[in-house]
């Protein structure tokens, strides 16, 4: 149980166009998701938090009208890189956590590899 | 703010015990965790840490010390599938997101 999925897994893209992931709970109802990004041989970086219905909230220093995030029932939420530039390439990651025991933990997506050329 | 630290490379033999610390400064404290990562793939949860004491799952074992804002990854029987990353993670509070330590490196040599 708990399986998180990502859409897509990778991703190349032109300097300047925008790419939309999809992280999904497969077989429980998230009522919070997490969007974090990896940069090779680094940490994982929170970048925002999205509550079902609500918008999100971004992390300091993270653009909010590049980094749309979505997230309209409680099974999905999108992560849309807009207009996006080589330094956007990175590894996302999603997490998502909800209503099930241990309440508080979080179970993560396999990861969206975005290459911006 | 929360912030952790934690060894950036660690190398033991294969068959041998390590230990990864990870100290850590956070307003509240709710826990604990470690994740494992190997390269080109997402974190898997390890272990979690509420209380104090040792958790043992395995060849993996983890601990908590609360009072000095101290914990440890202790891996057993070594094996080479065992390389890879190894996070330490905190929150503070039940409902907020995990943050994660910069990672140590675990290099399984023969």
């Amino acid at each position: 149980g708990a399986v998180v999925s990502q859409h897509p897994s990778r991703v190349i893209c032109k300097s300047g166009t925008s790419v939309k992931i999809e992280c999904r709970s497969l077989d429980f109802q998230a009522t919070t998701m997490f969007w974090y990004r990896q940069f090779p041989k680094q940490s994982l970086m929170l970048m925002a938090t999205s509550n079902e219905g609500s918008k999100a909230t971004y992390e300091q220093g993270v653009e909010k009208d590049k980094f749309l995030i979505n997230h309209a029932s409680l099974t999905l939420s999108t992560l849309t890189v807009t207009s996006a530039h080589p330094e956007d390439s990175s590894f996302y990651i999603c997490s998502a956590r909800g209503l099930r025991y241990p309440f508080h933990e979080q179970y993560f997506g396999p990861g969206t590899r975005l290459t911006v050329t | 703010g929360q912030s952790l630290e934690q060894p950036s490379e660690v190398t033991a033999v294969e068959g041998a015990i390590v230990q990864i610390n990870c100290t850590y400064q956070t307003s509240g404290f709710y826990g604990l965790s470690w994740y494992q990562q190997h390269d080109g793939g997402a974190p898997t949860f390890l272990s979690y840490n509420a209380l104090d004491g040792l958790e043992e799952t395995g060849r993996f074992s983890s601990f908590l010390s609360r009072s000095d804002s101290y914990g440890y990854l202790l891996l057993q029987e070594l094996q080479m599938k065992d390389s890879a990353s190894y996070f330490c993670a905190v929150r503070d509070r039940g409902n907020t997101p995990l943050v994660f330590g910069k990672g140590t490196r675990l290099s399984v040599i023969a």
